[in-house]
């Protein structure tokens, strides 16, 4: 079982839509979680970090159910520039802030 | 640009050569990361430096990958007598231990090195 699992998609959605995708870990001593996205060919970016109050940046919010192991990120009013794999990642509890990545969701926002 | 840069961008090599990549971080960075990304999946962790130190190493870091980072500075990662399994990218990441920076413990990414092994 991977240590990060994501639904690979890809989900399919119109532009002004909302879109939900989910993460699992299984990694309970797991400190810090961050949702990366990932454009065609290019290196991840951070979007956003994920806190167990749940936080909001824009049209995306992100939320973290400690309790069981699952991570969310909600993307409303899609826009063609959301096209892209977005990467659910954690850090184990170690000094060294290794990022563990889950396999990615692939979302094309269409017009 | 002060961003993460990485050399050679792209590398085709036959089975059972030696190849060479490097990764320059962010000056100011301490932190230096070694992942590999096989199509369709997430980045997988290889090493990670701390200065120059190499403090950490994956399982997925066979024998015939080395990496080092000699002066705390940029780093190389090598792989010898490369094995057609070895084809993918290669990317490197920087990070700051200093809580001063805004960016404190945000890994950013290079551009990566695309390897084929024919």
């Amino acid at each position: 079982r991977k240590e990060v699992e994501q639904d690979p998609g890809p989900f399919n959605v119109p532009e002004g839509a909302t879109v939900a995708f989910n993460c699992t870990y299984s990694n309970s001593a797991s400190q810090s979680f961050f949702w990366y996205r990932q454009d065609c060919r290019k290196e991840p970016k951070l979007l956003m970090s994920v806190y167990s109050s749940g936080n909001e940046d824009g049209r995306f919010t992100a939320q973290l159910n400690r309790a069981s192991q699952y991570i969310s990120l909600l993307i409303r009013d899609s826009k063609l520039s959301d096209s892209a794999t977005y990467l659910c990642v954690v850090t184990p509890n170690n000094a060294g802030n290794m990022l563990t990545f889950g396999g990615g969701t692939r979302l094309m926002v269409k017009p | 640009d002060t961003g993460v840069s990485q050399n050679p961008r792209h590398k085709i090599t036959k089975r059972g050569q030696n190849v060479t990549f490097r990764c320059d971080p962010i000056s100011e960075h301490n932190r230096l990361y070694w992942y590999r990304q096989t199509l369709g999946q997430g980045p997988e962790f290889l090493t990670y430096f701390q200065n120059e130190a190499q403090l950490e190493k994956s399982r997925l870091l066979s024998d015939r990958f080395s990496a080092e980072r000699p002066k705390g500075s940029f780093s190389t990662l090598e792989i010898q007598r490369t094995e057609q399994g070895d084809s993918a990218m290669y990317l490197c990441a920087s990070s700051s231990d200093e809580e001063r920076l805004s960016s404190y413990n945000e890994q950013f990414f290079g551009p990566g090195t695309r390897l084929t092994v024919l």
